[in-house]
């Protein structure tokens, strides 16, 4: 089973910051945070991970509260093509089987 | 494009046919993961390989499912004697084992399988 909650769905704006919460508050020391989107009908796509440090890429902004029982995905400007489902997966690394094990997600709607 | 690619992307079958689906990973990846996805909920993982060596295949669903990597390329997902709850997106995704760190995976497109 997926050991993170997401609310299962959010409307944003275009052009503003779409903020997608995370909790994982039985995170074990040694596993990441990832993230990951769906657009309909296409494969999963990679976005960020983070294991304690906050993380930024090209794509979004990731913050990791201190305890670590939660994060959020900052998307600083939204568009309609980030219209996808947002997964937040929780992963431990071992050299010998690294499945991510998904939940249902949370649907972002972009609104022009 | 040199990402992750599944063929066919669709397929139609009538139940209690046999279907093969195959994956071609990023190239020089050396490890291939098999998800299935059903309606409204998140891919589910299946199986994987580390070049030609099966890691891990007891999540496949049942005997009826079958993967295999022959040369620790591409890779085929069979499913024998079809039924109607097979119905889903098989997803494949390919990474880079690193020798420290994380590893990301990266998705195909998936293939739709529909069973009449």
């Amino acid at each position: 089973d997926a050991k993170t909650t997401q609310p299962p769905s959010m409307d944003c704006a275009e052009g503003r910051a779409a903020n997608l919460p995370c909790n994982h508050s039985t995170i074990s020391g040694n596993e990441y945070v990832y993230w990951y989107r769906q657009i309909h009908s296409q494969g999963p796509q990679y976005i960020i991970h983070g294991l304690k440090n906050n993380e930024t890429n090209e794509m979004a902004s990731l913050i990791i509260t201190e305890d670590r029982k939660s994060s959020t995905l900052i998307l600083p400007h939204a568009t309609l093509r980030d219209t996808a489902v947002y997964y937040c997966i929780v992963r431990v690394y071992i050299s010998g089987n690294t499945p991510l094990v998904f939940g249902k997600g949370t649907r972002l709607s972009v609104i022009a | 494009d040199t990402g992750v690619s599944q063929d066919p992307r669709h397929k139609i079958t009538k139940r209690g046919q046999n279907v093969t689906f195959r994956c071609d990973p990023i190239s020089e990846h050396n490890r291939l993961y098999w998800y299935r996805q059903t309606l409204g909920q998140g891919p589910e993982f299946l199986t994987y390989f580390q070049n030609e060596a099966q890691l891990e295949k007891s999540r496949l669903l049942s005997d009826r499912f079958s993967a295999e990597r022959p040369k620790g390329s591409f890779s085929t997902l069979e499913i024998q004697r079809t039924e109607q709850g097979d119905s889903a997106m098989y997803l494949c995704a390919s990474s880079l084992r690193p020798g420290l760190g994380q590893e990301t995976q990266y998705f195909g497109p998936g293939t739709r399988l529909l069973v009449l």
